[in-house]
């Protein structure tokens, strides 16, 4: 079945970086677009970011727009989220989430996220 | 990109119908039949159960019913469980080539 696995998750520093990935089975990962949505303590569902299933578009939020970065490897099935310059308010879980395109639309499996905690 | 706007919370007694509404505006929910919505169980990951306004992915109970008019989306459950006691998320893709979610309705069944 179809299976979505993030990792790199953790405490961090402002200013800092981290690096998520997302490891994915089940599906053809190529043919797919690829959404991160984030979620902080407590509070409802954020768009972080998308890409298309051949890396050509990427579409960020504007909370992260310029310090987040998505990519994705198809050799290795596996999506990516560089994220620098981190921000207390970027404390959240981090899901990655399978579409049903080759670029954005719903989101129709997902993973069961990881945790960021930006805090001095 | 503001959030859409939905009820903080809705109640029902088992069996009932309920409506949830997601508000927008013509540059998300309005401007396209992208919409689509999400149940979370505490600790766990969300759950497509609408596409496109009022889709029911494969294995989604027909409990579980769309429609939109205007810039107004609604999410309605029948015959209410107790499992349906969730989070539900609205979204909609917009014409700033991102996608928002609603702020999120808790439905608490009495």
């Amino acid at each position: 079945q179809e299976k979505l696995v993030e990792s790199g998750g953790g405490v961090v520093q402002p200013g800092r970086s981290l690096r998520l990935s997302c490891a994915t089975s089940g599906f053809t990962f190529s043919l797919f677009g690829m959404h991160w949505v984030r979620q902080a303590p407590g509070k409802g569902l954020e768009w972080v970011a998308c890409i298309w299933n051949d890396g050509s578009h990427n579409l960020y939020g504007d909370s992260v727009k310029g310090r987040f970065t998505v990519s994705r490897d198809n050799s290795k099935k596996t999506l990516f989220l560089q994220m620098n310059s981190l921000r207390a308010e970027d404390t959240a879980v981090y899901y990655c989430a399978k579409t049903v395109t080759m670029s954005g639309g719903e989101m129709d499996v997902w993973g069961q996220g990881t945790t960021v905690t930006v805090s001095s | 990109q503001s959030a859409l706007t939905q009820p903080a919370s809705v109640s029902g007694s088992p069996g009932q119908s309920i409506t949830i509404s997601c508000t927008g505006t013509s540059s998300d929910v309005g401007g396209y039949n992208y919409v689509s919505w999400y149940q979370q169980h505490p600790g766990k990951a969300p759950k497509l159960i609408l596409s496109d306004v009022n889709h029911r992915p494969s294995g989604v109970s027909n409990r579980f019913s769309g429609s939109k008019s205007g810039n107004t989306a609604s999410l309605t459950i029948s015959g209410l469980q107790a499992e349906d006691e969730a989070d539900y998320y609205c979204s909609s893709f917009t014409s700033f080539s991102t996608w928002v979610f609603g702020g999120g309705t808790k439905v608490t069944v009495l």
